[in-house]
């Protein structure tokens, strides 16, 4: 089992570009989560999926965000347009009882 | 909803001695507590989790606690090495598709 996979890892990015993050998460797990991890706020969830229906997305922090899950193996956060103050590190996260597993994350720099 | 507090933000112990992180959760439905292992520029880790029907789970040097009654639930390290030093995330869900809640973390500094 390959884990979570993100895409990509790093990203750099002007402020005003639109950003696509992507997440694949491990094969039977029914929930996907997208986190953003600051030094100032920690760990934030924006935004979580079950069974690919949108659950939760009190999280996501301006209409900027949105997110798309179009089957069970794939996820997609995008930023329109971004700004400097989104970069973060954003994880996404799959479950199916319980524990989450995180993917390696993508770190952005909107400059 | 859940709230999850945790206490210390930091913490540096002498290699070999014990670590304690506390953490309180304020939904009395909560059921399921996880703990994270986070080191630096890594993803966070599960390293143990427990449930509420059970009040103390063990994994070789890591023991978690849970006071349900009291809405705390507690991280143990015994015999601490350096390779323990990362920041810690304690964690409750109380959602039905096990949406978790994140404490602030700990950051554990263990001095060789």
């Amino acid at each position: 089992d390959a884990g979570v996979i993100q895409s990509p890892r790093h990203e750099v990015t002007e402020m005003g570009q639109e950003v696509t993050l992507r997440c694949k998460p491990i094969s039977g797990h029914n929930s996907l989560f997208w986190y953003r991890q600051t030094m100032m706020r920690g760990l934030e969830l924006l935004i979580y999926f079950n069974n690919n229906v949108p659950i939760d997305d009190s999280g996501m922090p301006e209409d900027r965000f949105s997110a798309k899950m179009p089957n069970a193996s794939f996820s997609t956060l995008k930023i329109q347009p971004s700004e400097p103050r989104d970069s973060a590190v954003y994880f996404c996260a799959s479950s199916s009882e319980g524990g989450y597993t995180f993917g390696s994350g993508t770190r952005l720099t909107v400059v | 909803g859940e709230n999850v507090e945790q206490h210390p933000s930091t913490l540096s112990v002498q290699e070999g001695d014990s670590a304690v992180i506390k953490c309180t959760y304020s939904d009395s439905a909560s059921n399921y507590f996880p703990w994270y292992k986070q080191e630096l520029g890594k993803r966070p880790q599960l390293i143990i989790d427990i449930r509420s029907n059970v009040g103390e789970k063990k994994d070789q040097r890591i023991a978690v606690t849970l006071n349900k009654t009291a809405k705390h639930f507690s991280l143990h390290i015994t015999e601490t090495q350096p390779e323990d030093s990362a920041v810690y995330f304690c964690a409750a869900s109380s959602g039905g598709y096990q949406k978790v809640t994140f404490g602030t973390g700990t950051k554990l500094q263990v001095i060789p």
